[in-house]
């Protein structure tokens, strides 16, 4: 059975602060590693993907991973109350689907 | 920019009916997937699709549940006696393959059985 498990929220941060939001992961032969943004009654959107080892950056969002650690993390830097919804962490293998974890909410206050 | 469409964005049913909820994937995409999400918990995979046949489905998916994909635009979930628990929120999902890695997900159809 393939688990995905993030840190429980509600995760709540002044505006401009950084928002930090945690995924693991237990299929070791998972290949992509994904973070949706889904705001309440909505679909997924998706924020950005990571494949391999290390930083990835775009904009305020930084995607880390740790294939060893079986860990992948979400860094929103200068929070901005508009990035208040769930985070959906979704892990999968290419044309596969994908398993996604419970998701944390974010609360940014003004 | 393409994006997945879903119909009807709301369908009330009553216990024991069929419904059909109907998707167009991005026109060059060729994977394509369902998944649902009950108020208030995770998103769950319910069955994939390529070259016009099922690859992976979970085990939500049974023998209640069919896809189709009838012409060259629409993928179609058919639920054919809905129940309760079949109530919630049902996002089609399409993916292009060919190195790409992202799903790019409908905006949801919300299926509420009474």
């Amino acid at each position: 059975q393939k688990e995905v498990e993030q840190n429980s929220g509600p995760l709540s941060v002044p505006e401009g602060a950084i928002a930090s939001l945690n995924c693991t992961y237990s299929d070791r032969g998972s290949q992509s590693f994904f973070w949706y943004r889904q705001y309440s009654g909505k679909s997924p959107e998706l924020i950005m993907f990571i494949y391999s080892n290390g930083d990835k950056e775009d904009g305020r969002f930084t995607a880390q991973l740790n294939k060893a650690s079986q860990y992948v993390s979400l860094l929103i830097r200068d929070s901005q109350p508009s990035d208040s919804a769930t985070y959906l962490c979704a892990v999968g293998l290419y044309g596969q689907n994908f398993v996604f974890g419970p998701g944390t909410r974010l609360s940014v206050l003004p | 920019e393409p994006e997945v469409t879903q119909t009807p964005s709301h369908q009330v049913t009553q216990m024991g009916q069929e419904v059909i909820l109907r998707c167009v994937p991005i026109s060059n995409h060729l994977y394509f997937y369902w998944y649902r999400q009950i108020l208030g918990q995770k998103v769950e995979f319910l069955v994939s699709f390529y070259n016009n046949e099922i690859s992976e489905k979970s085990e939500i998916f049974d023998d209640q549940f069919s896809v189709e994909r009838p012409d060259g635009s629409n993928f179609t979930l058919k639920i054919r006696s809905t129940k309760l628990e079949d109530s919630a929120m049902y996002f089609c999902a399409s993916y292009r393959g060919q190195g790409d890695l992202e799903q790019f997900f409908g905006p949801g159809t919300r299926l509420t059985v009474l």
